[in-house]
């Protein structure tokens, strides 16, 4: 099966921009989940979405938004963007839960300048 | 407290060593997961323990988990110059349906 694929890989942006990422999960995986991960905060929570639906949600300001499509692969967007968004963001895939192995994608670098 | 601290060290040791590093959280589990990370990329799933088990073995990996203390250490034994890269642990925090990863700790192994 071909892995958990994210897109752009890389991705430059300006201040007050929007940006709109896509991961396409593990063929039969539902569960989708998002991450940012920054030297500061390390790894942290955005969202899971299963069968389009949004199941959870960490804490982030209501810039961060996503969803999940009917065939599984999500995108999560981020409005007005802030210096402080530049970060890796990752995909992961799991058959069913957040809380089964999680497959995840090589992320998305986002630098905002 | 972010969930799943490990001890905030980074390692470096020779080939052929044992590396061991801690895990700690503050809530119950279903179960404790070891990721491993190369340099920015994505994160590689090692091992997964039920709150049930005590140990648990995976080639060169082995992971305790012990839920009275709360703590969770992984051990890779006979390491590799491949072994080089961050290692996190990550809970699922019981009830909250959400993984919380801890800092992570960095492993350099010296060929």
């Amino acid at each position: 099966k071909a892995g958990v694929t994210q897109t752009p890989r890389y991705l430059i942006k300006t201040r007050g921009q929007q940006v709109t990422l896509s991961c396409s999960p593990i063929s039969g995986h539902r569960s989708v989940s998002w991450y940012q991960q920054t030297p500061g905060q390390g790894l942290q929570f955005l969202f899971e979405y299963f069968s389009e639906t949004q199941r959870n949600k960490g804490n982030f300001p209501g810039r961060f938004s996503g969803r999940q499509f009917s065939n599984s692969r999500s995108e999560m967007n981020v409005s007005t963007l802030e210096l402080g968004d530049s970060a890796l963001y990752l995909c992961a895939s799991s058959p069913l839960a957040l809380s089964y192995e999680q497959y995840f994608g090589p992320g998305t670098r986002l630098t905002v300048t | 407290s972010q969930q799943g601290e490990e001890d905030p060290q980074a390692l470096s040791i020779q080939e052929g060593e044992n590396a061991t590093m801690n895990c700690s959280y503050k809530t119950s589990i279903n179960n404790l997961q070891w990721y491993r990370q190369n340099s920015g990329r994505g994160l590689v799933h090692l091992i997964l323990i039920r709150s049930n088990e005590r140990e648990k073995h995976s080639g060169r990996l082995r992971v305790t988990l012990d839920t009275s203390k709360k703590s969770s250490s992984l051990l890779i034994t006979a390491s590799r110059a491949a072994d080089t890269a961050s290692y996190f642990c990550a809970t699922d925090d019981d009830g909250n349906n959400r993984l919380a990863f801890g800092k992570g700790n960095q492993v350099v192994v010296i060929p």
